[in-house]
């Protein structure tokens, strides 16, 4: 079984630049979430992806958008970089049919905006 | 609506001594609780999840229990050791809500 997988690892852009984040779902997994985790801080829910629709968003801007695959998988893409942009990106997979809500997470996109 | 609130760190422990985080959550429904652990440098990894009142999840000698009249959600573990220091987080279901985190330090 293959886990959450994201691309790239880091990266570095300028302010006012755009920028696309990957992320393959678990197996299995129809459904993706995105959050943003600033430094010493938890998780801050984005949005989710269920069956290529948006599902429900967080207190994001405009300028986050996203998309589900066929595959299952999903970008994040944001427009207008910021500084306060900066932050661990993480994607997370789970399944409709589980009871239980659980998410599984990859290992983050680190970006860096100056 | 929903948020989580959980024990401000950090926390620094001898080894083998018992850890209380305490997490507590304000939520409309019973949605699922999580507590999740992230590494130095790593994402996030399920510890432990409990689906409905009364349920306890326990992993890796770590416990918390599902309570709906206090709305709270604690971790313990009654002897840490110094490979738990990491960064934990209480969430809360759905399209999870998660608390600050509380970073823990086990000294030898």
């Amino acid at each position: 079984e293959t886990g959450v997988t994201q691309s790239p690892t880091h990266l570095i852009k300028t302010r006012g630049q755009q920028v696309t984040l990957r992320c393959s779902s678990q197996s299995g997994h129809n459904t993706v979430s995105w959050y943003q985790q600033a430094l010493g801080q938890g998780p801050q829910f984005i949005f989710q992806y269920y069956r290529e629709e948006e599902n429900g968003r967080g207190n994001f801007p405009p300028r986050f958008s996203g998309l589900q695959f066929p595959n299952y998988s999903s970008e994040l893409n944001v427009n207008a970089l910021e500084l306060d942009d900066s932050a661990l990106y993480l994607c997370a997979s789970s399944s409709r049919l589980a009871s239980s809500d659980e998410q599984y997470f990859g290992p983050g996109t680190r970006l860096t905006v100056t | 609506g929903n948020s989580v609130t959980q024990m401000e760190g950090p926390v620094t422990l001898s080894e083998e001594a018992f850890l209380t985080i305490n997490c507590t959550y304000t939520a409309t429904g019973y949605p699922s609780l999580f507590w999740y652990v992230q590494y130095p440098g790593e994402g996030l990894q399920l510890l432990l999840k409990a689906t409905k009142a009364d349920d306890k999840g326990s992993n890796k000698g770590f416990e918390a229990t599902y309570r709906k009249e206090t709305t709270s959600f604690h971790l313990e573990k009654g002897s840490v050791q110094v490979s738990d220091s990491a960064v934990y987080f209480c969430a809360l279901g759905n399209q999870f809500y998660f608390g600050t985190g509380t970073s823990l330090t086990v000294i030898p």
